[in-house]
Order: C-alpha cells, then sequence, then structure tokens
C-alpha cells in the first residue's frame, strides 16, 4: 500500500512570494490534515479535511494561508505572501475514520 | 483542551543502555495515546499506540509503553538501545472520537556508541 505522497520536498523562497504545497493521501482515507512542524516543537495542526469538507481550520491564518482538497482525494495548501516566520516542515497527514494517522515525508520551506 | 508535555528535550545514553522518554498529558477524559518517531528529514512514523485495553504496548523493534491513567503518563521505555534509534520521538493524544492529535515538543534520543 502507497504511503502518503507529498510534494515537492524542500522549497525556498523569497518573503513576500507565494507557494503551493500538493499531498495525495492514502487510496481510501477520506480525513486528511495539514500540520505545521517549527524547528525544535512539535506539529500544530492547521486544517482537517473529511472528504471535500473543512472539520476544522481554527489555526490556520487564514489571512496568508489556504487550503483546499478537491473532489476528496488531494489537496494543496498555499501560502500567500509568505513571511519569514512562515519557515517549517509542512505535513500532510491521512487516516481512516477510526485508524490512526499516517504521514507523509513533509515538504520544508524556507523563507528568507 | 488537551496538552501534552514531553519535560526532556534532549536525552543522551550510551548504546545498550536502558532509556525512558517521559510523556504527560492533561485531559481527564478518555483518550487515545501515541509515540511517533521521526528520523532526519523525514515525516513522523508510528511507533505504538493505545487505544483500549492491555496498558501496556509494544512496537516491532523493541520499545515499549505504560498507560498510566491516575498519573496521566504514557512513558516511553527501550530496556536496550542501538545507534539507530536515534531520532527525535513525539509523544500525542486524541481526545477519543475527534481525531485531532495534539502532540508534545518532542524528545531527541541521541544514541552514542
Amino acid at each position: 500500500e502507497a504511503g502518503v505522497a507529498q510534494s515537492p520536498r524542500y522549497k525556498i523562497i523569497e518573503k513576500r512570494q507565494s507557494v503551493a504545497f500538493w499531498c495525495n493521501p492514502i487510496s481510501g482515507h477520506a480525513t486528511l490534515y495539514w500540520y505545521q512542524q517549527i524547528l525544535g516543537q512539535g506539529p500544530k495542526l492547521l486544517i482537517q479535511f473529511q472528504n471535500n469538507g473543512v472539520v476544522d481550520d481554527s489555526q490556520l491564518p487564514k489571512d496568508r494561508f489556504s487550503a483546499e482538497r478537491l473532489k476528496g482525494v488531494d489537496s494543496t495548501l498555499k501560502i500567500q505572501p509568505a513571511k519569514l516566520e512562515d519557515s517549517a516542515v509542512y505535513l500532510c497527514a491521512s487516516s481512516s475514520r477510526t485508524d490512526t494517522q499516517y504521514f507523509g515525508p513533509g515538504t520544508r520551506l524556507t523563507v528568507l | 483542551a488537551q496538552s501534552v508535555t514531553q519535560l526532556d528535550s534532549q536525552v543522551p545514553v550510551f548504546e545498550e543502555a536502558p532509556v525512558e522518554l517521559r510523556c504527560n498529558y492533561s485531559s481527564s477524559v478518555s483518550v487515545y495515546l501515541f509515540w511517533y518517531v521521526q528520523y532526519p528529514n523525514q515525516g513522523l512514523q508510528l511507533l505504538l499506540k493505545y487505544l483500549s485495553g492491555s496498558t501496556l504496548v509494544e512496537s516491532i523493534n523493541g520499545f515499549e509503553a505504560e498507560f498510566n491513567k491516575s498519573q496521566t503518563s504514557f512513558h516511553l521505555r527501550k530496556p536496550s538501545v542501538h545507534i539507530s534509534d536515534t531520532a527525535e520521538y513525539f509523544c500525542a493524544a486524541e481526545n477519543t472520537g475527534f481525531q485531532k492529535l495534539v502532540f508534545g515538543t518532542g524528545t531527541r534520543l541521541l544514541v552514542s556508541p
């Protein structure tokens, strides 16, 4: 069974630029999560989807971050415009209704 | 709201020595508990989990953790560590049925020869 796929693995941009990350969850997993992991900290949930609907986006900085999950499968997370403090690893995870969350390899974003 | 505390940011240990990584959670409601491991430049991998039943859970590579409800703890232990166990370990909690994980700040395990 293929795991959670993410791309790109690394991205370097300058502040005020925009960036997008892509996630393909494990086949059949209805729930998809995006986390932000700042260096030295644990992952923090940004947004949770159930199929293509948003369940929780209370910690998503909506003035600059957006996410969508079209057709309830793949998802994209966008930052526009990026700030220095957005430098982090962005992790995507997926789960079935009653199972554990499985994580992708992450995208390491550096904002200069 | 649920919170998870990992008091040790770094634990240095010699190869073949025992190790314990501490984790405490805050919520008094029914909770699921997890340990994830993160190797450099990789995502998180599930190490073990407690959902219900036996309070002692084990992983395939020799780690174990014990759910202690009275002390709200879920410490991770291994009787003899290997160099390859060097990684960051994250404890996480989920209030039953909510599918939302709250992570601790992580403990870096450094195993030296």
